[in-house]
């Protein structure tokens, strides 16, 4: 089973600053990479699937980067609407898994 | 209004069974495969189960093999997950999700979520 490590695990944040979130995979995934969010009281919502393409609808401030074992979630100048938990997820090999989420939370 | 709206959550008591039903709303339902995901309270997301587009695959995970069953109901858009002799670790948010495709081949991450319904497992 591939281990989706998640970095940092919460990270704080003022509305209309930059986020950079990791996710490192224990085996290569070339770019079978997902990342989803997931707000209070709500399920996940796909935002980038194929490491860097955005989902229907996804925002431009939202991108995503990496190959291989090492990914990033960028969030390029953050909205309220916009904390929330990230959650990547590996679709390289089965099963399925996910990373266990970085919170961003408002500093 | 594209969605899925999961329903069948609920108390029970260790060693007993509950039938999670997930409707789909908006789209071609019997053109995706279907998944079921849960997430324990505090804890990260659990991909436990699949069913593809014409019912006749499934997997389940090793965590819940020989306990739940998926199935699906195309005509009635529907997706279920039967739980069994459910256990206080089976207690968790179940959603159910759809697996894409490009009208060749799966693509396996999950671009529609439903809201999930809480499934507790306790004495």
């Amino acid at each position: 089973e591939i281990l989706m490590t998640q970095s940092p695990a919460t990270l704080s944040v003022s509305p209309g600053e930059r986020a950079t979130l990791s996710c490192r995979a224990s085996q290569s995934l070339n770019t079978s990479l997902a990342w989803h969010q997931q707000k209070p009281g709500h399920g996940p919502r796909l935002l980038i699937y194929g490491a860097s393409t955005r989902a229907t609808g996804i925002p431009t401030r939202f991108s995503g980067t990496g190959s291989g074992t090492e990914f990033t979630l960028t969030i390029s100048s953050l909205l309220s609407e916009d904390f929330a938990v990230y959650y990547c997820q590996q679709y390289n090999k089965w099963p399925l898994t996910f990373g266990g989420g970085t919170t961003v939370e408002i500093k | 209004q594209v969605q899925l709206e999961e329903s069948g959550g609920g108390l029970v008591k260790p060693g007993g069974s509950l039938r999670l039903s997930c409707e789909a709303s908006g789209f071609s339902f019997s053109d995706y495969y279907m998944s079921w995901i849960r997430q324990a309270p505090g804890k990260g997301l659990e991909f436990i189960s699949y069913i593809n587009d014409g019912g006749n695959v499934k997997w389940h995970a090793d965590s819940v093999r020989g306990r739940f069953t998926i199935s699906r109901d195309n005509a009635k858009k529907s997706l279920f997950l039967q739980m069994d002799n459910l256990s206080a670790e089976d207690t968790a948010i179940y959603y159910c999700a759809r697996v894409p495709n490009d009208g060749n081949y799966v693509i396996w991450h999950f671009d529609l979520w439903g809201r999930g319904t809480l499934a507790r497992v306790s004495a």
